[in-house]
């Protein structure tokens, strides 16, 4: 399965400020995730991130607030806008490549706290 | 709407104690359901697929089954170090390639 790294592994932020996560996959991937883990609960998809056009967003998550770029393969990211208290939660990446299974591998994710 | 609920929320067994977590799910058409593992402060960690009722896999101390409305994953003789968070998952055949989630069982395996 593809190694998937994430940049920064954790943050501190100030209420306001933005933070941009990185997700960088060891081979070509043909579909890219993000996900939030809030504390205590179970995971739920932002966006798929989409090559080269604008990511898809789930109902309840807007591009004003989670902007996602996805210039390539093997790289993408998550930026969190404006950020406050409620959007402490784990930002997860994932992978999955659709001409072998549906399978999805994820990162280590980032953990952020907004104070 | 596609749901999908796990219980128990949270298991204690001792070593060796065989038991099994149940992954309850509706869905309107399945592609394929999925098992993930999650420690503490990682990233889910892929265990199995399953595409259809009646099939099973196995993976060590650790095997998955399918019906047409749940999916059981049976520990036997578990370990300390199985200890985590189980998450199932399903993705439906017209939900493009959406996994919904369900929130876990925490497992406690004691020496």
């Amino acid at each position: 399965s593809a190694v998937i790294s994430q940049k920064p592994s954790r943050d501190i932020c100030q209420r306001g400020t933005s933070l941009t996560i990185q997700c960088q996959v060891d081979s070509q991937v043909t579909m890219m995730f993000w996900y939030r883990q809030q504390p205590g609960q179970s995971l739920t998809l932002i966006a798929t991130a989409n090559q080269g056009s604008e990511a898809t967003y789930e109902s309840g998550f807007v591009i004003d607030k989670f902007p996602i770029s996805r210039p390539n393969l093997t790289f993408s990211t998550l930026t969190v806008s404006n950020m406050s208290p409620e959007d402490s939660s784990i930002y997860l990446c994932s992978v999955a490549q659709l001409a072998v299974n549906n399978e999805q591998f994820f990162g280590p994710g980032t953990r952020l706290t907004v104070l | 709407e596609d749901q999908v609920t796990q219980s128990p929320e949270a298991l204690r067994l001792q070593e060796g104690e065989s038991s099994s977590l149940n992954c309850s799910y509706t869905v309107s058409g399945l592609r394929g359901l999925f098992w993930y593992r999650q420690d503490p402060g990682k990233g889910p960690e892929f265990l199995f697929t399953l595409y259809s009722a009646g099939e099973e896999k196995e993976k060590e101390r650790l095997k998955a089954t399918l019906t047409k409305k749940e999916s059981f994953l049976h520990i036997t003789a578990p370990k300390p170090e199985d200890s985590a968070t189980y998450l199932c998952a399903v993705q439906a055949n017209t939900g493009g390639f959406k996994t919904i989630f369900g929130a876990g069982t925490r497992l406690f395996v004691k020496a």
